[in-house]
């Protein structure tokens, strides 16, 4: 049984649309995250989500907006997509506190043409 | 502050080679750190932790503290090609009333044949 699992997969699409990632974890964790990667690999965190509340916004778009319909799923919406926003999205949960250790995801490679 | 910073690489090594994989950070009051591995086009799993100073060891792999030197290590010995991955260290930080993680931006390993 996957414990965090996303779909899709890979994601193509025109600039300017609108698209959602989805993201589940069956681990019982309080806390969920999103991380965007770049073609450098370097993973920067996007936003948590803890018992429904946003808890981090690090300086990410307000074209990118989380939604949580309860504790074990935590989707992405994208609106008005640009070519900037392509990456990997990894989805990520744990346990709240310390030390905080992350399970991720297998990703969503978005390319935006 | 909550920087670590890793040599992204990339870091060639013949099988069975010793490989040595590090980071610094900047912040004392760091205490936990974590090794995440990466297979390429995975998302990333962790590897092991280490509270402080000190060794752990985990079969092939070691993980080391200095604090005094604020140097963290992985250590690999017997190196094989399934060891090629981008590995990351990670810290818990406590920030906006919770704690998160933050990565070094992961180091490229290819282990040949």
């Amino acid at each position: 049984d996957t414990a965090v699992s996303q779909t899709p997969k890979y994601l193509v699409t025109q600039m300017g649309n609108d698209k959602s990632i989805k993201c589940e974890q069956n681990l019982g964790h309080d806390t969920m995250y999103w991380y965007k990667q770049d073609s450098k690999k370097f993973l920067k965190i996007m936003f948590s989500y803890n018992n429904k509340e946003l808890i981090i916004n690090e300086t990410v778009p307000n074209r990118f907006s989380p939604k949580s319909p309860d504790k074990a799923h935590l989707n992405l919406h994208i609106n008005s997509l640009e070519l900037g926003d392509s990456a990997v999205y990894f989805c990520a949960s744990s346990q709240e506190g310390f030390p905080n250790e992350q399970f991720f995801g297998p990703g969503t490679r978005l390319t935006v043409l | 502050q909550k920087e670590v910073e890793q040599d992204p690489g990339p870091l060639s090594v013949p099988e069975g080679a010793i490989v040595s994989l590090n980071c610094t950070y900047s912040n004392s009051a760091f205490q936990y750190f974590m090794w995440y591995r990466q297979y390429s086009r995975k998302g990333p799993e962790l590897l092991m932790y280490t509270y402080s100073s000190g060794n752990k060891e985990d079969g092939r792999f070691t993980a080391q503290v200095d604090k005094s030197s604020k140097y963290i290590s992985l250590f690999i010995r017997d190196s094989q090609p399934s060891d090629s991955a981008t590995y990351l260290c990670a810290t818990p930080y406590s920030g906006a009333g919770s704690y998160q993680l933050t990565f070094g931006k992961g180091t490229k390993l290819s282990v040949i044949p």
